[in-house]
């Protein structure tokens, strides 16, 4: 089946540790985004890609880093200098990053701090 | 930059009433989507709105886009248990990049008591 798959389902971060939340699609998808949910606040997006090997900073990338060196594949990494990463995380992609191209979900990942 | 505000922001009906949701941008959408969301989990695509006047039907659920193209409303006939959880929209916004990106609002979570 088609679809974008997100892992691990729940993460646990440690004081001063780096983590990296996967993102996979294979809907042939060119543009990528990650976006983070916070309770009451909607989704604010952190990253953004269009093409391989090149990406964005959205509206709260500190504390954040991303790569895209396959079209298949967007990692996040939230680092320790992200003060308060307890959130739950969305990836998503689309065709075109043009108006009138959705965008489809994965089922999120919900990062907690230990 | 633009914004969006979604009334009610909860909202508790019995089963098989009828309910409306709005969305209220503080610029002029060039692209409304709406979306859905189990809690803890991604965001399903409903509808997506580009014309003014604009009306769109699924099943029970009907998305309306003013001429104005300011705000849009969600209508839900003969609301089921199914129809639970967390509504949200999404205005598509160009970039400085010229790329496209989604601003979401709040969200508004449904419950429908059987």
């Amino acid at each position: 089946d088609g679809g974008i798959t997100q892992s691990p389902k729940y993460l646990f971060r440690k004081e001063g540790q780096n983590v990296t939340l996967s993102c996979e699609q294979n809907l042939n998808h060119d543009a990528m985004y990650w976006y983070r949910q916070d309770p009451g606040q909607g989704l604010r997006l952190i990253y953004y890609s269009q093409i391989v090997n090149d990406f964005q900073k959205g509206d709260i990338a500190e504390g954040y880093s991303v790569s895209r060196e396959k079209k298949e594949s967007f990692p996040l990494t939230v680092t320790s200098a992200q003060k308060n990463p307890t959130a739950f995380y969305l990836c998503a992609s689309s065709f075109l990053d043009r108006v009138g191209d959705i965008q489809y979900f994965g089922a999120g990942t919900r990062l907690s701090v230990l | 930059s633009q914004e969006l505000e979604q009334s009610p922001q909860s909202l508790i009906v019995q089963e098989g009433k009828n309910l409306t949701i709005n969305c209220t941008s503080s610029k002029t959408l060039y692209g409304l989507y709406w979306y859905k969301q189990k809690y803890g989990e991604g965001l399903i695509f409903l509808m997506m709105l580009q014309k003014g006047g604009e009306e769109k039907s699924h099943e029970k659920i009907t998305a309306k886009l003013d001429e104005k193209k300011q705000q849009s409303s969600l209508h839900i006939t003969a609301s089921q248990p199914s129809h639970a959880g967390i509504y949200l929209c999404g205005a598509a916004t160009i970039t400085q990049g010229g790329s496209e990106k989604l601003v979401f609002g709040k969200g508004m979570k449904l419950t429908v008591n059987p």
